[in-house]
């Protein structure tokens, strides 16, 4: 079984650049998770997409992330414009039962 | 607000030894407790989970206790081996609140031989 695919894995941008990032959940998951982990810290969910709507957004700092996820399957976020304190590991998560969880590898993001 | 917290940000464990790795948590609706297992330059990997209507699960060499009461659960490793060289996230949920996580901010546990 394929496991979540996020792309790119690394990304360094300068300040008030956009950026996106992409994720392929592991198939037949109705579940996908967007999280920020900034360095030090434990992963923070950012969005929570139930096929292709959304159940919490609550910390997605919407003023300039935004999420998409396409007929329920791939997802796309976009940071748009970039502030230094972005610069983080968004990880991509899909889940089939309530719980467990399946995290792709992340990508690194640094803003200049 | 940290709402789940792992107070010990790493632990150096002697290969064959027992591994003990705690996580506190404020919320009382908190009502399922999940590990992770973070190596470098990947994503998290679950690694044994504990809902509270029990106080122990066992996997392998893996066991997660919670105490209620104290609001506090650990996992214990035994016996440790050098793989077992990771980060390791304390994670929690509520019912109702549609399986969203929150992690602690990890505890790195190096295996020495």
């Amino acid at each position: 079984e394929a496991g979540v695919a996020q792309s790119p894995r690394y990304k360094i941008i300068e300040k008030r650049q956009s950026v996106a990032f992409w994720c392929n959940p592991i198939s037949g998951h109705a579940t996908l998770y967007w999280y920020q982990q900034i360095l030090g810290q434990g992963p923070k969910l950012l969005i929570q997409f139930q096929n292709n709507g959304v159940v919490d957004d609550s910390q997605l700092p919407k003023d300039r992330f935004s999420a998409e996820r396409l007929k329920g399957v791939d997802s796309t976020l976009k940071i748009q414009p970039a502030k230094l304190e972005d610069s983080a590991v968004y990880l991509c998560a899909s889940s089939l039962n309530v719980y467990e969880q399946y995290f792709g590898p992340g990508t690194r993001l640094t803003v200049t | 607000d940290q709402q789940v917290k792992q107070n010990s940000p790493s632990l150096s464990v002697q290969e064959g030894r027992i591994s003990i790795l705690n996580c506190d948590y404020t919320n009382s609706m908190f009502d399922y407790f999940l590990w992770y297992k973070k190596y470098p330059a990947e994503g998290p990997t679950f690694l044994i989970s504990i809902s509270s209507i029990k106080d122990k699960n066992e996997d392998g060499r893996f066991t997660v206790f919670l105490n209620k009461s104290a609001k506090h659960l650990s996992l214990h490793i035994v016996p440790s081996q050098p793989g077992d060289s990771a980060v390791y996230f304390c994670a929690a949920s509520a019912t109702g609140t549609a399986s969203k996580l929150t992690f602690g901010t990890g505890t790195r546990l190096q295996v020495t031989l």
